[in-house]
Protein backbone atom coordinates (compact mmCIF):
# COMPACT_ATOMS: atom_id res chain seq x y z
CA UNK A 1 0.00 0.00 0.00
CA UNK A 2 1.24 4.29 0.13
CA UNK A 3 2.07 4.14 -3.27
CA UNK A 4 2.46 7.30 -5.22
CA UNK A 5 3.42 8.13 -8.55
CA UNK A 6 4.24 10.75 -10.60
CA UNK A 7 3.70 11.30 -14.59
CA UNK A 8 6.01 11.86 -16.36
CA UNK A 9 9.01 10.48 -15.14
CA UNK A 10 11.16 12.31 -17.29
CA UNK A 11 10.48 15.63 -19.59
CA UNK A 12 12.65 17.84 -22.00
CA UNK A 13 11.27 21.36 -22.79
CA UNK A 14 12.68 24.38 -24.64
CA UNK A 15 13.06 27.67 -22.90
CA UNK A 16 9.53 29.34 -22.19
CA UNK A 17 7.13 26.89 -22.29
CA UNK A 18 5.11 25.34 -19.76
CA UNK A 19 5.16 21.84 -18.34
CA UNK A 20 2.85 19.89 -16.45
CA UNK A 21 3.84 17.29 -13.34
CA UNK A 22 0.89 14.97 -12.28
CA UNK A 23 1.10 13.44 -8.62
CA UNK A 24 -1.37 10.41 -8.10
CA UNK A 25 -1.89 8.61 -4.63
CA UNK A 26 -3.00 4.75 -6.13
CA UNK A 27 -4.41 3.75 -3.43
CA UNK A 28 -4.59 6.16 -0.89
CA UNK A 29 -6.51 9.44 -0.44
CA UNK A 30 -4.00 11.99 0.28
CA UNK A 31 -5.65 15.72 1.74
CA UNK A 32 -2.38 17.11 1.54
CA UNK A 33 0.23 16.71 -0.73
CA UNK A 34 3.74 18.56 -1.28
CA UNK A 35 6.08 19.49 -3.75
CA UNK A 36 9.86 19.38 -3.59
CA UNK A 37 13.09 20.36 -5.49
CA UNK A 38 16.14 18.85 -5.66
CA UNK A 39 19.15 19.62 -7.18
CA UNK A 40 22.37 17.80 -8.28
CA UNK A 41 24.04 17.03 -4.57
CA UNK A 42 21.70 18.67 -2.50
CA UNK A 43 19.30 18.38 -0.28
CA UNK A 44 15.00 18.01 -0.71
CA UNK A 45 13.67 21.34 -0.89
CA UNK A 46 10.16 21.95 -0.44
CA UNK A 47 8.29 24.11 -2.60
CA UNK A 48 4.75 23.85 -1.57
CA UNK A 49 1.86 22.34 0.26
CA UNK A 50 -1.05 21.40 -1.48
CA UNK A 51 -4.57 20.70 0.12
CA UNK A 52 -7.44 19.44 -2.15
CA UNK A 53 -9.93 21.66 -2.62
CA UNK A 54 -7.81 24.69 -1.39
CA UNK A 55 -5.14 27.20 -2.64
CA UNK A 56 -1.52 25.85 -2.53
CA UNK A 57 0.96 27.05 0.36
CA UNK A 58 4.25 28.34 -1.23
CA UNK A 59 7.62 28.38 0.64
CA UNK A 60 9.30 31.62 0.83
CA UNK A 61 11.44 32.11 -2.32
CA UNK A 62 9.07 30.06 -4.68
CA UNK A 63 7.13 31.98 -6.99
CA UNK A 64 3.61 30.85 -6.80
CA UNK A 65 3.01 32.54 -10.80
CA UNK A 66 5.27 30.23 -12.24
CA UNK A 67 4.92 27.00 -10.15
CA UNK A 68 0.69 26.59 -10.34
CA UNK A 69 0.09 23.92 -7.99
CA UNK A 70 -3.69 22.31 -8.46
CA UNK A 71 -5.23 19.44 -5.68
CA UNK A 72 -8.56 19.21 -7.45
CA UNK A 73 -9.36 15.75 -5.90
CA UNK A 74 -8.16 13.46 -2.98
CA UNK A 75 -6.11 11.60 -5.23
CA UNK A 76 -4.15 14.03 -7.65
CA UNK A 77 -2.23 17.37 -7.23
CA UNK A 78 -0.57 18.74 -10.23
CA UNK A 79 2.58 21.00 -10.48
CA UNK A 80 2.79 23.13 -14.15
CA UNK A 81 6.08 24.73 -14.29
CA UNK A 82 5.06 28.21 -16.27
CA UNK A 83 7.59 29.82 -18.53
CA UNK A 84 10.81 27.05 -17.82
CA UNK A 85 14.13 28.41 -17.98
CA UNK A 86 17.42 26.44 -17.98
CA UNK A 87 17.47 27.39 -14.02
CA UNK A 88 14.19 25.43 -13.62
CA UNK A 89 15.92 22.20 -14.48
CA UNK A 90 15.73 19.90 -11.53
CA UNK A 91 14.14 16.78 -10.41
CA UNK A 92 10.87 17.42 -8.44
CA UNK A 93 9.55 14.90 -6.41
CA UNK A 94 5.96 15.23 -4.85
CA UNK A 95 4.53 13.24 -1.89
CA UNK A 96 1.38 12.10 -0.15
CA UNK A 97 0.07 12.51 3.46
CA UNK A 98 -2.65 9.92 4.05
CA UNK A 99 -5.82 11.56 4.63
CA UNK A 100 -6.50 9.82 8.39
CA UNK A 101 -4.11 8.80 10.72
CA UNK A 102 -0.04 9.44 10.73
CA UNK A 103 1.59 12.40 9.29
CA UNK A 104 4.31 9.80 7.75
CA UNK A 105 4.95 10.98 4.03
CA UNK A 106 5.34 8.62 0.99
CA UNK A 107 7.22 10.08 -1.63
CA UNK A 108 6.80 9.48 -5.83
CA UNK A 109 9.40 8.58 -8.06
CA UNK A 110 9.88 11.98 -9.36
CA UNK A 111 10.31 13.82 -12.32
CA UNK A 112 13.10 15.04 -13.83
CA UNK A 113 12.66 18.43 -16.04
CA UNK A 114 15.65 19.61 -18.42
CA UNK A 115 14.99 22.74 -20.03
CA UNK A 116 16.98 23.48 -22.62
CA UNK B 1 20.74 26.86 13.80
CA UNK B 2 19.51 24.66 11.27
CA UNK B 3 16.43 22.59 11.91
CA UNK B 4 18.27 19.55 11.58
CA UNK B 5 21.70 18.33 11.34
CA UNK B 6 22.85 15.26 10.34
CA UNK B 7 26.60 14.55 9.65
CA UNK B 8 27.51 14.89 5.50
CA UNK B 9 29.41 11.81 5.35
CA UNK B 10 30.38 10.42 3.55
CA UNK B 11 30.19 7.41 6.42
CA UNK B 12 31.96 4.30 5.09
CA UNK B 13 31.67 0.81 6.47
CA UNK B 14 33.36 -2.67 5.68
CA UNK B 15 30.50 -5.03 4.89
CA UNK B 16 29.00 -7.07 7.79
CA UNK B 17 29.59 -4.07 9.81
CA UNK B 18 26.99 -1.83 12.12
CA UNK B 19 26.54 1.44 10.23
CA UNK B 20 25.66 4.04 12.65
CA UNK B 21 23.95 7.76 11.47
CA UNK B 22 23.04 10.64 13.68
CA UNK B 23 20.45 13.57 13.46
CA UNK B 24 19.89 16.57 15.95
CA UNK B 25 16.92 18.91 15.68
CA UNK B 26 16.22 22.14 16.58
CA UNK B 27 12.58 21.70 17.20
CA UNK B 28 11.47 20.57 21.32
CA UNK B 29 8.08 20.51 20.57
CA UNK B 30 8.81 17.81 17.32
CA UNK B 31 6.38 14.39 18.00
CA UNK B 32 7.44 11.72 15.14
CA UNK B 33 10.40 11.19 13.42
CA UNK B 34 11.28 9.42 10.37
CA UNK B 35 14.58 8.37 8.32
CA UNK B 36 14.59 8.13 4.73
CA UNK B 37 16.66 6.52 2.37
CA UNK B 38 17.49 7.94 -0.58
CA UNK B 39 19.81 6.03 -3.78
CA UNK B 40 21.33 8.58 -6.23
CA UNK B 41 18.53 9.71 -8.61
CA UNK B 42 15.84 8.77 -7.14
CA UNK B 43 13.41 9.97 -4.69
CA UNK B 44 13.32 9.42 -0.66
CA UNK B 45 11.99 5.87 0.35
CA UNK B 46 10.39 5.57 3.73
CA UNK B 47 12.65 3.20 6.30
CA UNK B 48 11.45 3.71 9.81
CA UNK B 49 8.99 6.07 11.92
CA UNK B 50 9.50 6.74 15.54
CA UNK B 51 7.49 8.67 18.44
CA UNK B 52 8.50 7.34 21.53
CA UNK B 53 11.75 7.40 23.31
CA UNK B 54 13.77 4.41 23.23
CA UNK B 55 15.02 2.27 20.21
CA UNK B 56 12.64 1.06 17.48
CA UNK B 57 13.77 -1.97 15.69
CA UNK B 58 12.43 -3.33 12.24
CA UNK B 59 14.80 -5.93 10.58
CA UNK B 60 18.52 -4.81 10.62
CA UNK B 61 17.77 -1.33 10.88
CA UNK B 62 16.56 0.41 14.88
CA UNK B 63 15.88 3.97 15.63
CA UNK B 64 16.74 5.65 18.91
CA UNK B 65 15.27 8.61 20.20
CA UNK B 66 16.24 10.93 23.25
CA UNK B 67 13.79 13.97 22.95
CA UNK B 68 15.94 15.14 25.92
CA UNK B 69 18.98 15.38 24.07
CA UNK B 70 16.98 16.33 20.87
CA UNK B 71 18.71 13.46 19.17
CA UNK B 72 17.45 10.56 16.97
CA UNK B 73 20.00 7.93 15.26
CA UNK B 74 19.75 4.78 12.90
CA UNK B 75 21.64 1.98 13.19
CA UNK B 76 21.98 -0.54 10.44
CA UNK B 77 23.53 -3.71 11.45
CA UNK B 78 25.02 -6.30 9.16
CA UNK B 79 25.15 -3.17 6.53
CA UNK B 80 25.45 -4.79 2.47
CA UNK B 81 26.76 -3.12 -0.33
CA UNK B 82 23.11 -2.24 -1.07
CA UNK B 83 22.54 -0.31 1.68
CA UNK B 84 24.79 2.07 0.38
CA UNK B 85 22.83 5.64 0.18
CA UNK B 86 21.83 9.04 1.74
CA UNK B 87 19.82 8.73 4.51
CA UNK B 88 17.72 11.85 5.25
CA UNK B 89 16.48 11.95 8.94
CA UNK B 90 12.94 13.93 9.08
CA UNK B 91 11.38 15.51 12.16
CA UNK B 92 7.26 16.52 12.83
CA UNK B 93 6.07 14.83 9.69
CA UNK B 94 9.33 15.18 7.41
CA UNK B 95 8.51 18.51 5.76
CA UNK B 96 12.20 19.69 6.66
CA UNK B 97 14.98 18.03 5.38
CA UNK B 98 18.82 17.80 6.53
CA UNK B 99 21.28 17.29 3.79
CA UNK B 100 21.25 13.61 4.88
CA UNK B 101 24.59 11.43 5.87
CA UNK B 102 26.01 9.35 2.74
CA UNK B 103 26.44 5.57 3.59
CA UNK B 104 29.16 3.88 1.79
CA UNK B 105 29.70 0.25 2.67
CA UNK B 106 32.46 -1.09 1.08
CA UNK B 107 32.25 -5.09 0.02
Amino acid sequence: GAVVSQHPSWVICKSGTSVKIECRSLDFQATTMFWYRQFPKQSLMLMATSNEGSKATYEQGVEKDKFLINHASLTLSTLTVTSAHPEDSSFYICSARYRFGTDTQYFGPGTRLTVL
Amino acid sequence: QKEVEQNSGPLSVPEGAIASLNCTYSDRGSQSFFWYRQYSGKSPELIMSIYSNGDKEDGRFTAQLNKASQYVSLLIRDSQPSDSATYLCAPNGALTFGSGTRLQVQP
